[in-house]
């Protein structure tokens, strides 16, 4: 299977730590997005990359997070000193590069974190 | 502002049955695609049905068909011979003029045997 993977996918954590989530892309997708999925919500959009450069933060996107895509492959999203607020599933989805919003994203299974 | 509304929490069905999932947005784009997600329980996401602004024909996908009304900005979904496997989550969700998604609140659908 070729889609979008995520790890772990699951985490609990005590508040004040800090978790870092990784995003493997479908490989040819030179596109990455993050989104945060509250319980009974539609995801929220994060952040995204085109190939290893950050082209948007969402304002949700406070100092204690951080993302990054190294070599425009994997991503990862970093929550430092963890709040209970966090707790969230954390989505990634990837496209490949079209026209602004033509192209479909491909969403992996998302990692649910639980921050006691 | 960019907006998605998805005003039925929940819908239910009975297998075989057809049901209408309401979404409407706002955009002052001319130009743009319109997507409905489905997230089954404990899931990931999935394409269902994509439409693109510019065609006025509605797209359709096997049982999964969207009646577009760009001036009232409705993009509904029809599920025709619900199964089981329907049951889930259904977002609607567009890109207004970038490439993130914009989700509404989502539609829990319960389809019954």
């Amino acid at each position: 299977d070729t889609g979008v993977s995520q790890n772990p996918r699951h985490k609990i954590t005590k508040r004040g730590q800090n978790v870092t989530f990784r995003c493997d892309p479908i490989s040819e997708h030179n596109r990455l997005y993050w989104y945060r999925q509250t319980l009974g919500q539609g995801p929220e959009f994060l952040t995204y990359f085109q190939n290893e450069a950050q082209l948007e933060k969402s304002r949700l996107l406070s100092d204690r997070f951080s993302a990054e895509r190294p070599k425009g492959s994997f991503s990862t999203l970093e929550i430092q000193r963890t709040e209970q607020g966090d707790s969230a599933m954390y989505l990634c989805a990837s496209s490949p590069k079209r026209a602004e919003g033509q192209e479909t994203q491909y969403f992996g299974p998302g990692t649910r974190l639980l921050v006691l | 502002a960019q907006t998605v509304t998805q005003s039925q929490p929940e819908m239910s069905v009975q297998e075989a049955e057809t049901v209408t999932l309401s979404c409407t947005y706002d955009t002052s784009e001319n130009n743009y695609y319109l997507f409905w997600y489905k997230q089954p329980p404990s899931r990931q996401m999935i394409l269902v049905i994509r439409q693109e602004a510019y065609k006025q024909q509605n797209a359709t996908e096997n049982r999964f068909s969207v009646n577009f009304q760009k001036a009232a900005k409705s993009f509904s979904l029809k599920i025709s011979d619900s199964q089981l496997g329907d049951t889930a989550m259904y977002f609607c969700a567009f890109p207004p003029n970038t490439d993130k998604l914009i989700f509404g609140t989502g539609t829990r659908l319960q389809v019954f045997p």
